[in-house]
């Protein structure tokens, strides 16, 4: 079993839907948790960083953590043709640890 | 957020020969530095842990031989392919550690696509 399980999609959505993008982990030790974006043929980029369980929002991104069920969610409002990308959840478990990824989510939406 | 950067974005080389890509932190100090290596459809795969001043930690399953791996500067890593195969054709992107709101995490370069002839 992996450590982080992310449904690879394709996810295709209309422009303006709300996309929910998640992973489940199994190490319960994972304190950290990330959400980044590859746009193809590009190296991805960071665009939520929580620590612990909670909501954090920038703009039309909203992640949640959920460390009791060990489940972490990327929320996007108003989607955009251009988030049309790969989304990647890693975590890590201390300060100094390495990153462990999920599998990525490919994302499309349509205008 | 944090810039890094990486040359060249893209290289063809015949089999045999030996690349070297970099990886620049630059706006930021980064006392380690990752090397991954992504096939398509694929998520990242970590190589090898670098750590300025010291040898880089590998993956298991990593050549060490084949990947050369130098930390010089707290801005700057590179990665030589030795005597590259078309096997090694891959997307290697690299990442450097940095602190962010409080903590820290790694912000990545924007790759480098290897193709072996």
């Amino acid at each position: 079993q992996k450590e982080v399980e992310q449904d690879p999609g394709p996810l295709s959505v209309p422009e303006g839907a709300i996309v929910s993008l998640n992973c489940t982990y199994s190490n319960s030790a994972f304190q950290y948790f990330m959400w980044y974006r590859q746009y193809s043929r590009k190296g991805p980029e960071l665009l939520m960083y929580t620590y612990s369980s909670g909501n954090k929002e920038d703009g039309r991104f909203t992640a949640q953590v959920d460390k009791s069920s060990k489940y972490i969610s990327l929320f996007i409002r108003d989607s955009q043709p251009s988030d049309s990308a790969t989304y990647l959840c890693a975590m890590r478990r201390t300060s100094g640890s390495r990153l462990t990824f999920g599998e990525g989510t490919q994302l499309t939406v349509n205008p | 957020g944090a810039v890094v950067s990486q040359h060249p974005s893209w290289v063809i080389c015949k089999s045999g020969t030996s690349v070297k890509i970099e990886c620049r932190s630059l706006d930021f100090q980064a006392t380690t530095m990752f090397w991954y290596r992504q096939f398509p459809k694929q998520s990242l795969m970590l190589m090898a842990t670098s750590n300025e001043g010291s040898k880089a930690t590998y993956e298991q399953g990593v050549e060490k031989d084949k990947f050369l791996i130098n930390h010089a500067s707290l801005t700057l890593s590179t990665l030589t392919v030795t005597s590259a195969h078309p096997e090694d054709s891959s997307f290697y992107i690299c990442s450097a550690r940095a602190l962010a709101g409080g903590g820290e995490t790694q912000y990545f370069g924007p790759g480098t696509r290897l193709l072996v002839l």
